[in-house]
């Protein structure tokens, strides 16, 4: 089973939808929560923390269960320049900090 | 916020041939960096930390023989892939953490090697 795991997509909405992606973790004691955003053939950039108490940027809504070991973004009003690969990263201390990517979510906004 | 660069952005080289990839922390000090490897629609992999003054560790299966690195000072990494093959071809991209905000990592922009 993978550390991080995310349902690969692609996920292809209309201007203005609201999308929902997922991802589940395996090891209990990761720490921290991101969720990245890389564009093709581009190095992945923050696009924010994860909260236990949920957090929100913009249209952008984080959730963070832990004894479900579940992490989820919310996109509203999605638009065009929102089309990339959003990548759930999961952060561990065991003995030493180790970054876990997920694969990534592919999403294709379309006009 | 803080900029982490690399260099080259892309490469083409012969099967046999060594490429070195230069990843620099240009306005914070790194005394760690990441080096990571993604294959196409493939997620991140770390292939290895790089240690300031001190080895690099390297992940599990990855080569420390034919990926050698050398973190020279607290603003520079480098990479050095020895006699490539065409299946090392991939997206090579390093990260810095920065002290503030907590946990964040900023990475370069990430060098395609492209092994002919």
């Amino acid at each position: 089973r993978k550390e991080v795991e995310q349902d690969p997509g692609p996920f292809n909405v209309p201007e203005g939808a609201t999308v929902a992606f997922n991802c589940t973790y395996s090891n209990s004691a990761s720490q921290s929560f991101f969720w990245y955003r890389q564009d093709c053939r581009k190095e992945p950039k923050l696009l924010m923390s994860v909260y236990s108490s949920g957090n929100e940027d913009g249209r952008f809504t984080a959730q963070l269960n832990r004894a479900s070991q579940y992490i989820s973004l919310l996109i509203r009003d999605s638009k065009l320049s929102d089309s990339a690969t959003y990548l759930c990263v999961v952060r561990q201390n065991t003995g030493g900090f180790k970054t876990i990517f997920g694969a990534g979510t592919r999403l294709f906004v379309k006009a | 916020g803080a900029v982490v660069s690399q260099h080259p952005s892309w490469v083409i080289c012969k099967s046999g041939t060594s490429v070195k990839i230069e990843c620099r922390s240009l306005d914070f000090q790194a005394t760690t960096m990441f080096w990571y490897r993604q294959f196409p629609k493939q997620s991140l992999m770390l292939m290895a930390t790089s240690n300031e003054g001190s080895k690099a560790t390297y992940e599990q299966g990855v080569e420390k023989d034919k990926f050698l690195i050398n973190h020279a000072s607290l603003t520079l990494s480098t990479l050095t892939v020895t006699s490539a093959h065409p299946e090392d071809s991939s997206f090579y991209i390093c990260s810095a953490p920065d002290v503030a905000p907590r946990d964040t990592q900023y990475f370069g922009p990430g060098t395609r090697l492209t092994v002919l």
